[in-house]
C-alpha cells in the first residue's frame, strides 16, 4: 500500500517553544492529507485537512494560529505547533487522502 | 449530527477465543466503512467495506458491512496474545475522504 512517512517520531520539548512535524508521501503524490491528535486512551480526532496550494480546513475548536499548516508540495505537509504547551502532549499522526485512507506512524510530542 | 458508535469498548477472551467487534454508525454520506487496528503507533490498515453483505477476510480476520442496519462487525478466529489490539472503526463520507472515527475497542487477549 501507499507510504506515509512522519518526522521525527518522537520530540520533547520545552514548554514555550514551536515544533515542526513533518508529514511525506513517499511513492505517490497527495494533494491532500490529514492531521489528527490523539490523547491516551481515546480516539483520533481530526484537527484540519490541509491541501496543496492552498489553506488548510481547520475543526472546530482548533486554533490555526497555534496549529500551522502548510502545505507547499504535493509529497509534504508539516504541522507546526507553535508556543507549545504541556496541554498540547499528543499524539499526533497524518494521513494521506488515500483510498483507502493511509496513515504515519505518528509523532509522540511531550511538553514540559 | 455524524457519528460512529464501537462495541464493545474493552474485551478480554483467553487466546483461541473467537471475537466479534461492532461497529454502528448514523452518517450523512455514506462512502465506506473501514477497519483499523491499532497498537502502540498509528493505525495500520485492515479492512475496507462499500458493499453490503459481502465478507472480506484476510487470515483470522473477516469483516462485513450490513447497510441496512447501518453496522459492520469484525471476527477474528482463533485469537492470538499478538491480536491484543485497539480495533477502530471509521466510516469514510462523501468525495472528500473525511473520516468518522469510532471510539476503538480495546481487545485484550490473555495467553
Amino acid at each position: 500500500g501507499a507510504v506515509v512517512s512522519q518526522h521525527p517520531s518522537r520530540v520533547i520539548c520545552k514548554s514555550g517553544t514551536s515544533v515542526k512535524i513533518e508529514c511525506r508521501s513517499l511513492d505517490f503524490q497527495a494533494t491532500t492529507m490529514f492531521w489528527y491528535r490523539q490523547f491516551p486512551k481515546q480516539s483520533l480526532m481530526l484537527m484540519a485537512t490541509s491541501n496543496e496550494g492552498s489553506k488548510a480546513t481547520y475543526e472546530q475548536g482548533v486554533e490555526k494560529d497555534k496549529f500551522l499548516i502548510n502545505h507547499a508540495s504535493l509529497t509534504l505537509s508539516t504541522l507546526t505547533v507553535t508556543s507549545a504547551h504541556p496541554e498540547d502532549s499528543s499524539f499526533y499522526i497524518c494521513s494521506a487522502a488515500t483510498v483507502p485512507p493511509y496513515f504515519g506512524p505518528g509523532t509522540r510530542l511531550t511538553v514540559l | 449530527e455524524d457519528k460512529v458508535v464501537q462495541s464493545p469498548l474493552s474485551l478480554v477472551v483467553h487466546e483461541g477465543d473467537t471475537v466479534t467487534l461492532n461497529c454502528s454508525y448514523e452518517v450523512t454520506n455514506f462512502r465506506s466503512l473501514l477497519w483499523y487496528k491499532q497498537e502502540k503507533k498509528a493505525p495500520t490498515f485492515l479492512f475496507m467495506l462499500t458493499s453490503s453483505g459481502i465478507e472480506k477476510k484476510s487470515g483470522r480476520l473477516s469483516s462485513i458491512l450490513d447497510k441496512k442496519e447501518l453496522s459492520s462487525i469484525l471476527n477474528i478466529t482463533a485469537t492470538q496474545t499478538g491480536d491484543s489490539a485497539i480495533y477502530l472503526c471509521a466510516v469514510e463520507l462523501g468525495s472528500n475522504y473525511q473520516l468518522i472515527w469510532g471510539a476503538g475497542t480495546k481487545l485484550i487477549i490473555k495467553p
